[in-house]
């Protein structure tokens, strides 16, 4: 059974750190790309980054770029999501998603996701 | 960024109706657009992709048409777990996006 579990969110200061993690179990996590959602308080849904197989590509939503890293190790089958100057704004749920090349570029299983609050 | 707009923002339906979303995007997209159900404490569920194509496991009723701006996702016989909020994501160029949502409601 295919799954991808988030951890690592919690309360952060504005201006500090925090690294998400993702474990994905059930497929070849070497073989897809993978990607990071998150969902405000009350807002919509915003794609945040993704990052290619073997992490040579990468790219990042607008409102998160520069601050926030995306990266993986396939050898352990994770995803991570390095989050730095953090913003009252970047509180969300942040969700991981497998992301599926076929026709067009599909996120087929998602996580339950992990809340990260941003106050002081 | 590629801006996209749905519409309504809101609707309220009774069970068995037929539900119509539309969702357009700021430039053309070809068909690179999915569309995804999302509910309270649940993870994002995948509906549709390349703008028609049922997901495996997705009910029928849920049906996509579309392409270059304008895109449409239609529940037919609406049922009272389709209570939501629906997303359409284009995956045309980065950075991805995502439209506002349409939260449906049940009568």
């Amino acid at each position: 059974e295919v799954q991808v579990v988030e951890s690592g969110g919690g309360l952060v200061q504005p201006g500090g750190s925090l690294r998400l993690s993702c474990a994905g179990s059930g497929f070849i996590f070497s073989t897809y790309w993978m990607t990071w959602v998150r969902r405000a308080p009350g807002k919509g849904l915003e794609w945040v980054a993704n990052i290619k197989q073997d992490g040579s590509e990468r790219y990042y939503g607008d409102s998160v770029k520069g601050r926030f890293t995306i990266s993986r190790d396939n050898a352990r089958n994770s995803l991570y999501l390095q989050m730095n100057s953090l913003r009252a704004e970047d509180t969300a749920v942040y969700y991981c998603a497998r992301e599926r090349e076929i026709q067009g570029n599909l996120l087929d299983y998602w996580g339950q996701g992990t809340l990260v609050t941003v106050s002081s | 960024a590629i801006q996209m707009t749905q519409s309504p923002s809101s609707l309220s339906a009774s069970v068995g109706d037929r539900v119509t979303i539309t969702c357009r995007a700021s430039q053309g997209i070809r068909n690179d657009l999915g569309w995804y159900q999302l509910k309270p404490g649940r993870a994002p569920k995948l509906l549709i992709y390349a703008a028609s194509t049922l997901q495996n496991g997705v009910p029928s009723r849920f049906s996509g048409s579309g392409s270059d701006t304008d895109f449409t996702l239609t529940i037919n016989s609406l049922q009272p777990e389709d209570s939501a909020t629906y997303y359409c994501l284009q995956d045309y160029n980065y950075p991805f996006t995502f439209g506002p949502g349409t939260k449906v409601d049940i009568k």
